[in-house]
């Protein structure tokens, strides 16, 4: 069965640094979105995506994210100056058409570490 | 707006008994709700969707869940849970137009037990 992949599946990194977190949706998916787990809490909708252009993003998604469909295959999460409460799990999802009855597709996320 | 409510954090099981999982949400338009396991130091699985029609659906590994709308819930439940079952239950709704996005509840850890 066709899979989401992330890399890395562990990032740690020094605070103040960049990361870019990578993805890859299933090939024939078009929406795509990112969400992230905060140690002991609930997962958060981040942002979503799709046609080269956010869709939608929720508070949490600061001028200091940002989201990138760089070639045909990789989607990409960058968080450009990280803060020690951007230590949490990020998962990627996609699906393959719009709607709220498509059910999304994860990836195993990776984990961000800042210290 | 959505929202989504797992009661309990946690719960304790037996092997080969029955569980039931809590799940109550909020929204003032119609919605989809899902129901996806996390195993440990793995992603989020789709064990079951409601979309309309029939309120009881089946999902995987012989999960169930149904859709009270009265009640606003959508309690997972299992007639005899295994080991294999333990992790971290994740109830989530969506709304029924356009681009959505996914609104989770805080999660339900099912430990099994031998």
């Amino acid at each position: 069965e066709p899979e989401v992949t992330q890399t890395p599946s562990h990032q740690v990194t020094q605070m103040g640094q960049e990361v870019i977190l990578r993805c890859v949706p299933i090939s024939n998916h078009l929406y795509f979105y990112w969400y992230r787990q905060i140690l002991g809490q609930k997962v958060e909708f981040l942002v979503s995506f799709y046609n080269n252009e956010i869709s939608e993003k929720s508070e949490i998604f600061d001028d200091q994210f940002s989201v990138e469909r760089p070639d045909g295959s990789n989607f990409t999460l960058k968080i450009r100056s990280t803060k020690l409460e951007d230590s949490a799990m990020y998962f990627c999802a996609s699906t393959e058409r719009l709607g709220g009855n498509q059910p999304q597709h994860f990836g195993d996320g990776t984990r961000l570490s800042i210290l | 707006a959505q929202s989504v409510t797992q009661l309990d954090s946690q719960v304790p099981v037996f092997e080969e008994a029955p569980v039931e999982l809590r799940c109550n949400y909020s929204s003032s338009v119609s919605v989809y709700l899902f129901w996806y396991v996390q195993y440990p130091n793995q992603g989020l699985q789709l064990l079951l969707k409601y979309l309309s029609g029939s309120t009881l659906v089946k999902g995987i590994n012989g999960f169930e869940a149904e859709f009270n709308k009265s009640q606003t819930s959508f309690h997972l439940r299992k007639p005899s849970v295994h080991i294999s079952d333990t992790a971290e239950y994740f109830c989530a709704v969506s709304g029924n137009t356009g681009f959505q996005k996914l609104v989770f509840g805080t999660g339900t850890r099912l430990l099994v037990s031998p």
